[in-house]
């Protein structure tokens, strides 16, 4: 089983500031990824990483950026933040020893950022 | 193109009651493995059950069952027996073997369980 944990769980900020959502599991998953969600709609990804030093863009375009300079951490950064980046958050990983297809994506519980 | 269609945005069940969340797929991959997730109204996501497409035997954990259908691309969802802690968003998902790790979600179901 997984842990996988986020910070803050939630955060109202004003525009323009600066942030970064903390992402950190203790598993040594090598995969990582971050999901955008608007209440009770589909995940869109937007960023992933398959280890330290490799990050990738996700399907929806995104003005967030990312690090992985250690497997366990995973942060996304907003250099400026306006109203429409409000939304949650979701960070995963998962492990896909052996067979690569039937590992599950294990969940933080996300951060809700309301950005005013 | 990998895609995830569930096609029920919102059901309602009769607490104790069985019920079908619908979930198609499409992919070329012969290699691929399908997940529900639920996700209440706190926001987490947490994993229910997995389907792998070699795998010869419907998935069952606990109250939740998975009706794999390969020739039809389908892989319902089953809750038998359903409680009020039910009530949730429930997303199906794939993950294929060959590409890239991604995984990709359909657009969820609402699912509120009656007393």
């Amino acid at each position: 089983e997984a842990d996988i944990y986020q910070t803050p769980r939630y955060l109202v900020i004003g525009t323009g500031k600066k942030i970064t959502l903390e992402c950190s599991q203790t598993m040594g998953h090598d995969k990582m990824y971050w999901y955008q969600q608007d209440p009770g709609m589909e995940l869109h990804l937007i960023h992933y990483s398959y280890g330290v030093n490799s990050t990738e863009k996700g399907d929806l375009s995104s003005e967030s950026t990312v690090s992985r300079i250690r497997t366990e951490h995973f942060p996304l950064t907003l250099e400026s933040a306006r109203p429409s980046h409000t939304s949650q958050y979701l960070c995963a990983s998962s492990d896909p020893r052996g067979d690569l297809y039937n590992s599950p994506l294990h969940f933080g519980n996300g951060t809700r950022l309301t950005v005013t | 193109a990998q895609k995830i269609t569930q096609t029920q945005p919102g059901m309602f069940v009769q607490e104790k009651e069985a019920v079908t969340l619908d979930c198609t797929y499409d992919t070329s991959d012969p290699s691929y493995g399908l997940f529900w997730y639920k996700q209440p109204s706190s926001g987490e996501m947490i994993f229910l059950i997995y389907q792998g497409s070699y795998d010869q035997q419907n998935a069952t954990e606990g109250r939740y069952s998975l009706n794999f259908q390969k020739a039809r691309k389908s892989a319902n969802l089953v809750i038998s027996a359903s409680q009020l802690g039910d009530s949730a968003m429930y997303f199906c998902a794939m993950r294929v073997h060959s590409g890239t790790y991604k995984y990709i979600f359909g657009t969820g179901t609402r699912l509120k369980v009656l007393a």
